[in-house]
């Protein structure tokens, strides 16, 4: 039982370039969410998806978008990166209202 | 708006002396708090949620309401409680997302 796993754990990319991280979950959860950690700024809600076909912005979804491609996945693209993207991401998944969140073990970005 | 305020990056404490991490919140509504850990090269997990009461690992957090408020506190800290520690609220009604904290990380030291 893996839980939530995240691809690739870290990744280095150029200015302008394009990326997809990955979000996987075996815990038939409904929600998912991807949250990006900085320093002194804490986590902070880039978008989520509530249930399998629906996906919301949060509080930072400039630069991004994200892909509901089954309930198990839930996809963070980045088409043009920017240094101001490097960051740490976390993915989240909870089963509904009132459950416990479960985290991944983050994709370290580094964009030069 | 929410909003969760944690106004220490950083606490210092010996081994053995109490611990308070302070969390203040923002909330038009009633909001379900919790309190997570993140310990060094590991993934956020949830240390305690103020519905369940619990005392987990010695840290307790009780929910002030007047002083919109949900400390967490262990009287005497050890040194593998040294980690990054989130405050966070959400609404206790729908499935919304957790609003987080900026975090304290805290530093026990020997």
């Amino acid at each position: 039982n893996a839980g939530v796993t995240q691809t690739p754990k870290f990744q280095v990319l150029k200015t302008g370039q394009s990326m997809t991280l990955q979000c996987a979950q075996d815990m038939n959860h409904n929600s998912m969410y991807w949250y990006r950690q900085d320093p002194g700024m804490g986590l902070r809600l880039i978008y989520y998806s509530a249930s399998e076909g629906t996906t919301d912005k949060g509080e930072v979804p400039n630069g991004y978008n994200v892909s509901r491609l089954n309930k198990r996945e839930f996809s963070l693209r980045l088409e043009s990166a920017a240094p101001s993207q490097t960051s740490v991401y976390f993915c989240a998944t909870r089963a509904g209202a009132g459950a416990e969140a479960f985290f991944g073990q983050g994709t370290r970005l580094t964009v030069v | 708006a929410q909003r969760v305020t944690q106004p220490e990056k950083l606490l210092s404490v010996f081994k053995g002396a109490p611990v308070e991490l302070k969390c203040n919140y923002s909330y038009s509504g009633s909001p379900e708090l919790f309190w997570y850990v993140q310990y060094s090269r590991q993934r956020l997990q949830l240390l305690l949620r103020h519905i369940s009461r619990e005392s987990i690992k010695g840290f307790t957090a009780d929910l002030n309401k007047g002083e919109t408020s949900f400390h967490l506190k262990k009287p005497f800290a050890q040194e593998e409680d040294s980690a990054m520690y989130y405050c966070a609220l959400r609404s206790l009604s729908g499935n919304t997302p957790l609003v987080f904290g900026k975090g304290t990380r805290l530093s026990v030291i020997a």
